[in-house]
């Protein structure tokens, strides 16, 4: 049971480039979050999926875009990177509403440097 | 929006005394709260959470207490250990803990414990 995994754990991009993190959960939870953590900053929210082909945005989404084609998968994408996109980015998952919804299992991060 | 915050960003204790952490938030209207904890190049991992009807939640050596009156959340870590040393976030929820895990996290407290 591996939890959370996010690929890469990082990545060097050049502005302009786009590219795809890739977040998989092996705990059939429906809800998934992709989240990011810049330095002396709590974690925010930039989208979010309650279930298999639904997404949402959430505090921070401009610049990204996300897709949840399988269940168990949750792509954030960069279409066109900018250096205010660096950051640590977090992909989490939880159980469905009615439950606990505070806790979130996050996966390792993916460190993400726009040059 | 309103956030949630951290009187103390940083705290630092003797190994086996009670450490305290506080946060103080701002949306009247926050339900439920949560406390994370992050280790090192690690995701956040959920400790302990308490809804707004009650004033105090008790864990395994961690204590959560709520102040609804003056909008005040501590942490309470019996018996400090090396292995406490982390980053602590508290996080708040509106809707009852019901809203997808939209979460608002605060900036963090860091927490060390010395030997």
């Amino acid at each position: 049971n591996a939890g959370v995994t996010q690929t890469p754990k990082f990545r060097v991009l050049k502005t302009g480039q786009s590219m795809t993190l890739l977040c998989a959960q092996d705990m059939n939870h429906e809800y998934m979050y992709w989240y990011r953590q810049d330095p002396g900053m709590g974690l925010r929210l930039i989208h979010y999926s309650v279930g298999e082909g639904t997404t949402a945005k959430g505090e921070v989404p401009d610049g990204y875009n996300v897709s949840r084609l399988k269940k168990q998968n949750f792509l954030l994408g960069l279409e066109s990177a900018a250096p205010s996109q660096t950051s640590v980015y977090f992909c989490a998952s939880s159980w469905a509403r009615g439950t606990n919804t505070g806790e979130l299992f996050f996966g390792e991060g993916s460190r993400l440097t726009v040059l | 929006g309103e956030s949630v915050g951290l009187h103390l960003p940083t705290l630092s204790v003797q190994e086996g005394d009670n450490s305290i952490i506080n946060c103080a938030y701002s949306n009247s209207a926050s339900d439920y709260f949560i406390w994370y904890k992050q280790e090192s190049g690690k995701g956040p991992q959920f400790i302990i959470d308490i809804r707004s009807n009650m004033d105090k939640r008790q864990g395994q050596r961690v204590t959560v207490l709520l102040n609804k009156t003056v909008k005040h959340l501590s942490l309470q870590i019996a018996a400090t250990q090396p292995g406490d040393s982390a980053v602590y976030f508290c996080a708040e929820n509106e809707g009852g803990g019901t809203s997808y895990g939209k979460l608002t996290f605060g900036q963090g407290t860091i927490l060390t414990v010395h030997p």
